[in-house]
């Protein structure tokens, strides 16, 4: 059972650069999440999706974009890497409605130069 | 917004002690309470949460604690053991909208052996 899986585990980007970092989760959960973890400040949302074609912003969403057209997939791009997006990513999923566990992928750690 | 303060920021225990991790929050609406456990280099696992109409759950070693009327609540592992060492997250959502969660920033567990 993979649940969710996030690709690359590591990368270093350039300034300006742009990249995806992919999530695919296999639970046919509707709500995906998208989260950085920088450290010592927990876990902040950057974006999150109810359900294929539907997404909305989280607390953090600047300088990022999201898409989801199936229910497994919940890509997050970067368009112009900055150095304070420099930072460790989570997608997570979840079953429909409130109050519902969160599962949570290996991370990505990403770094900008 | 929700407000999750999460204390100490770090904890070192002796082996066979039993370790307490606080959490208040600010939303009197939040009423289910995840804790989360984040191994190095893994993402976050659920190790046990809580809704609001209980106010003590446990699972073998660990239990959950939770005071509405001061809107906080806290962590106690019995028996530490060193495989207990990681960071620990507290998060809060609340039932009416959707599964968003406000975590804490984060309490780094050392079990010395």
């Amino acid at each position: 059972n993979a649940g969710v899986t996030q690709t690359p585990k590591f990368r270093i980007l350039k300034i300006g650069q742009s990249m995806t970092l992919q999530c695919t989760q296999d639970m046919n959960h509707n709500y995906m999440y998208w989260y950085r973890q920088d450290p010592g400040m927990g876990l902040k949302l950057i974006y999150y999706s109810v359900g294929a074609g539907i997404t909305d912003k989280g607390e953090v969403p600047n300088g990022y974009n999201v898409s989801r057209s199936t229910t497994e997939d919940f890509p997050l791009r970067l368009e112009l890497a900055a150095p304070s997006q420099t930072s460790v990513y989570f997608c997570a999923s979840s079953r429909t409605g409130s109050n519902q566990p969160q599962h949570f992928g290996d991370g990505t750690r990403l770094s900008i130069l | 917004g929700e407000n999750v303060e999460q204390h100490p920021s770090t904890l070192s225990v002796q082996e066979g002690d039993s370790a307490v991790i606080k959490c208040t929050y600010s939303d009197s609406a939040s009423n289910y309470f995840p804790w989360y456990k984040q191994e190095l280099g893994k993402g976050p696992q659920l190790i046990i949460d809580i809704r609001s109409n209980v106010g003590e759950k446990k699972d073998q070693r660990i239990a959950v604690t939770l005071n509405k009327t001061a809107k906080h609540f806290s962590l106690h592992i019995t028996e530490t053991q060193p495989e207990d060492s990681a960071v620990y997250f507290c998060a809060a959502s609340r039932e009416m909208g959707l599964n968003k969660f406000y975590f804490g920033s984060g309490t780094k567990l050392n079990v010395k052996p």
